[in-house]
C-alpha cells in the first residue's frame, strides 16, 4: 500500500541554523501539507501547497518558514533560522484528487537546542 | 469550521466495541464529520469521514444523528492496538465529501483497550 515516507527520523540542530525536511508524498497525489505537533500538544496545521504554490498558511508558518517542491516527488519544509520553540514533531501528508482524506507521514522529531 | 467537543478518555475491553462520541453542535450543511487516529506520535491515521448517512468502512462506523448535532465512532472489536488518540473533525467539503482544506485537531479522546 502506498505510504507518505519523511526523512530524516530525527533531526538535532543548533539554534540559528537552517533546517530541511523532506518528504515522499504519495505518487499520484496533488495536493500536499505540513503539520507540527510540539510534544503533549495538539497536532497543528502549519501550510498546504497545490500546483506549486501555497494554499493556505498559519500564522505559525511566519518568514522563517518555506516549502518546495524541488522535482516531481520531493516535498520539503526548510526553517531559516531555527529557534527553541521549532522542537516539534513536523508530519507531512497528501491528499489525492477528488478524496477528502488526507494520509500522513510517520513524521521528522526536530530538536533545537 | 465548526467546533467539536470529545471526551477526554475512554476505556474499552479488548474484543468488546468501542464507541467513540462526538458533540458538534454548530455543523454547516456544507460540513463533514472526519475521523483520524494518532498511535503514540505515529502521524494521524484516517479512519473514516460522512455527511449524514451512517458509513461504514474496514475500519470502523461512524454514526451520524438525524440532526447532525453529534456522531459515534464504533470500533466493533477493539483490540490493544486500537489504544490511540481519536480525533473528531469537522470541515467543509463539496457535495461528494471532498475537501483540500486543512485539518484542525483538537484534543480529541484517549481510547485505552485493555485484556
Amino acid at each position: 500500500e502506498p505510504e507518505v515516507t519523511q526523512t530524516p527520523s530525527h533531526q538535532v540542530t543548533q539554534m540559528g541554523q537552517e533546517v530541511i525536511l523532506r518528504c515522499v508524498p504519495i505518487s499520484n497525489h496533488l495536493y500536499f501539507y505540513w503539520y507540527r505537533q510540539i510534544l503533549g500538544q495538539k497536532v497543528e496545521f502549519l501550510v498546504s501547497f497545490y500546483n506549486n504554490e501555497i494554499s493556505e498558511k498559519s500564522e505559525i508558518f511566519d518568514d522563517q518558514f518555506s516549502v518546495e517542491r524541488p522535482d516531481g516527488s520531493n516535498f520539503t519544509l526548510k526553517i531559516r533560522s531555527t529557534k527553541l520553540e521549532d522542537s516539534a514533531m513536523y508530519f507531512c501528508a497528501s491528499s489525492g484528487a477528488g478524496r477528502g482524506e488526507q494520509y500522513f507521514g510517520p513524521g521528522t522529531r526536530l530538536t533545537v537546542t | 469550521d465548526a467546533k467539536t467537543t470529545q471526551p477526554t478518555s475512554m476505556d474499552c475491553a479488548e474484543g468488546r466495541a468501542a464507541n467513540l462520541p462526538c458533540n458538534h453542535s454548530t455543523i454547516s450543511g456544507n460540513e463533514y464529520v472526519y475521523w483520524y487516529r494518532q498511535i503514540h506520535s505515529q502521524g494521524p491515521q484516517y479512519i473514516i469521514h460522512g455527511l449524514k448517512n451512517n458509513e461504514t468502512n474496514e475500519m470502523a462506523s461512524l454514526i451520524i444523528t438525524e440532526d447532525r448535532k453529534s456522531s459515534t465512532l464504533i470500533l466493533p472489536h477493539a483490540t490493544l492496538r486500537d489504544t490511540a488518540v481519536y480525533y473528531c473533525i469537522v470541515r467543509v467539503a463539496d457535495a461528494g465529501g471532498t475537501s483540500y482544506g486543512k485539518l484542525t485537531f483538537g484534543q480529541g479522546t484517549i481510547l485505552t483497550v485493555h485484556p
